[in-house]
C-alpha cells in the first residue's frame, strides 16, 4: 500500500533555532497538506498545495513558518525561529483530488517536534 | 466558519461493550464527513466517510456511523468493542464542492478498552 513519507520522525530543537520537515506524498497525488496537531487537540491545517501552488495558507504563521513544493511533488515545511509553542506533531497528507472534488486523504506518520 | 465538536474526550469501556462517540458539526452548506482513528504510535487512518446517499455508513473493523442532517450529527458506533480498538478517534468535516479540500477536525476522543 502506498504511503506518505515524512522525515524526520522525531526532532528536538532549541528555541530560536531553525527546523525543517520533509514530506513525500503518494505518487500522482496533486494535493498536499501540512497539518499541525498539538497534544490533546485535533489536527489543524497549516497549508495546502495543489501541485506547486499554495491553495490555502490562512492558518500558517507566516512570520516564522514557510512551506514550499517547488516541483509539485515533495514538500518542505520550515520554522525559523522555533518557539516553545511550536512543539507539536506535524502531519503531512496527500490526496488524489484537486480543489472542488473530494477523495480520500492519506496521512503520513508525522514528525514530532519538541522545542526546548 | 466550520467547526466540529466531539463531546466525549475520554471513554473507558470493557470488551464487548457497545460504543457510541458523538460528533456534531457546524456548517450551513453541504458537507462531507469522516471518522479517522489513530492507534498508539501510528498515523491517522480513515475509518469511514460520508459523501451522499445512505446516511448509515459502514466502515472498516465493524464501525459504522449515521449522518443525521437535522441534528448536524455524525455519531460513530460499534456494537461490540475489542481491546484492539483502543485508540484516539477524530471526527472531521469538509465543505462539499468547496474550493479547497480542507478538513476540519474535532478535538478527538480517547478510547480505552479494558480486557
Amino acid at each position: 500500500e502506498a504511503e506518505v513519507a515524512q522525515s524526520p520522525r522525531y526532532k528536538i530543537t532549541e528555541k530560536s533555532q531553525a527546523v525543517a520537515f520533509w514530506c513525500d506524498p503518494i505518487s500522482g497525488h496533486a494535493t498536499l497538506y501540512w497539518y499541525r496537531q498539538i497534544l490533546g487537540q485535533g489536527p489543524e491545517l497549516l497549508v495546502q498545495f495543489q501541485d506547486e501552488s499554495v491553495v490555502d495558507d490562512s492558518q500558517l504563521p507566516k512570520d516564522r513558518f514557510s512551506a514550499e513544493r517547488l516541483k509539485g511533488v515533495d514538500s518542505t515545511l520550515k520554522i525559523q525561529p522555533a518557539e516553545l509553542g511550536d512543539s507539536a506533531m506535524y502531519l503531512c497528507a496527500s490526496s488524489l483530488g484537486r480543489g472542488g472534488t473530494t477523495y480520500g486523504y492519506t496521512f503520513g506518520s508525522g514528525t514530532r517536534l519538541t522545542v526546548v | 466558519a466550520q467547526s466540529v465538536s466531539q463531546h466525549n474526550h475520554h471513554v473507558i469501556l470493557s470488551e464487548a461493550a457497545s460504543l457510541e462517540l458523538g460528533c456534531n458539526y457546524s456548517y450551513g452548506g453541504t458537507v462531507n464527513l469522516f471518522w479517522y482513528v489513530q492507534y498508539p504510535g501510528q498515523h491517522l487512518q480513515l475509518l469511514l466517510k460520508y459523501f451522499s446517499g445512505d446516511p448509515l455508513v459502514k466502515g472498516i473493523k465493524g464501525f459504522e456511523a449515521e449522518f443525521i442532517k437535522s441534528k448536524f450529527s455524525f455519531n460513530l458506533r460499534k456494537p461490540s468493542v475489542q481491546w484492539s480498538d483502543t485508540a484516539e478517534y477524530f471526527c472531521a468535516v469538509n465543505a462539499a464542492g468547496g474550493a479547497t479540500n480542507k478538513l476540519i477536525f474535532g478535538t478527538g476522543t480517547l478510547l480505552a478498552v479494558q480486557p
